[in-house]
């Protein structure tokens, strides 16, 4: 069954640099989210998407932006890079209409700032 | 607001002993669900369930088994003869449905299973 695919799984950037996460939800799945991961800590939850709108919204910090384009993928952007940036950073999707409640999560992207 | 607490953080144990991890959470919700991923130290979140709130039936699946109990706001996870492949970082999480979908985590309990 296809899963969330998050690229890229990898990246290092330097301090001030920007960065772009995607994230290619299962198909069908109208929702997507996600959420950052420092070491040592628990996921924590940035911004949700429904139907390409901003549904919710966490402790994203304002360098950030994402958004969900018409094919329902994602994209999380990331500027002026801060150390404390460096993060897992996981998309989990999910189809609200079924009422469900279950949210898939991606591998992950680690992004590494030097 | 919602809140989910791991107690412990880091637990040891010897293979082959049985090992709970706690989980309280609290919500105003009615209808809500609960989880528990594994995150093994590879970093992706391995499912391991989901209950909502109106089942309060234990589940058993293997060496794995969960206590859902509401009167005291806990869904505690217990492993049976545990492993090595055990050890992970164990997140019990919360999803208001009365609101929308997305999941808080607890902070998680490191489980290290020694051999």
């Amino acid at each position: 069954a296809a899963g969330v695919i998050q690229s890229p799984r990898h990246l290092i950037k330097e301090k001030r640099e920007t960065a772009t996460l995607k994230c290619y939800p299962i198909p069908r799945h109208d929702t997507v989210y996600w959420y950052q991961q420092g070491p040592g800590q628990d996921p924590q939850f940035l911004i949700s998407f429904y139907e390409k709108m901003q549904s919710d919204k966490g402790s994203i910090p304002d360098r950030f932006s994402a958004q969900q384009f018409s094919d329902y993928h994602s994209e999380l952007n990331m500027s002026s890079l801060e150390l404390g940036d460096s993060a897992l950073y996981f998309c989990a999707s999910t189809y609200l209409g079924a009422g469900a409640n279950v949210l898939t999560f991606g591998a992950g992207s680690r992004l590494t700032v030097l | 607001a919602q809140k989910v607490t791991q107690a412990q953080t880091e637990i040891s144990v010897v293979e082959k002993e049985d090992v709970t991890l706690d989980c309280v959470y609290e919500t105003r919700d009615t209808t809500y669900y609960l989880f528990w991923y594994k995150q093994p130290p590879s970093g992706e979140l391995v499912f391991l369930i989901r209950r909502n709130s109106f089942d309060e039936q234990n589940e058993i699946s293997g060496r794995y088994s969960w206590n859902f109990q509401k009167s005291t706001s806990s869904f505690n996870f217990t492993i049976t003869a545990s492993q090595v492949v055990d050890s992970a970082v164990y997140f019990c999480a919360l999803s208001e449905a009365e609101r929308d979908d997305k999941i808080i985590f607890g902070k998680g309990t490191r489980l290290h299973i020694l051999p």
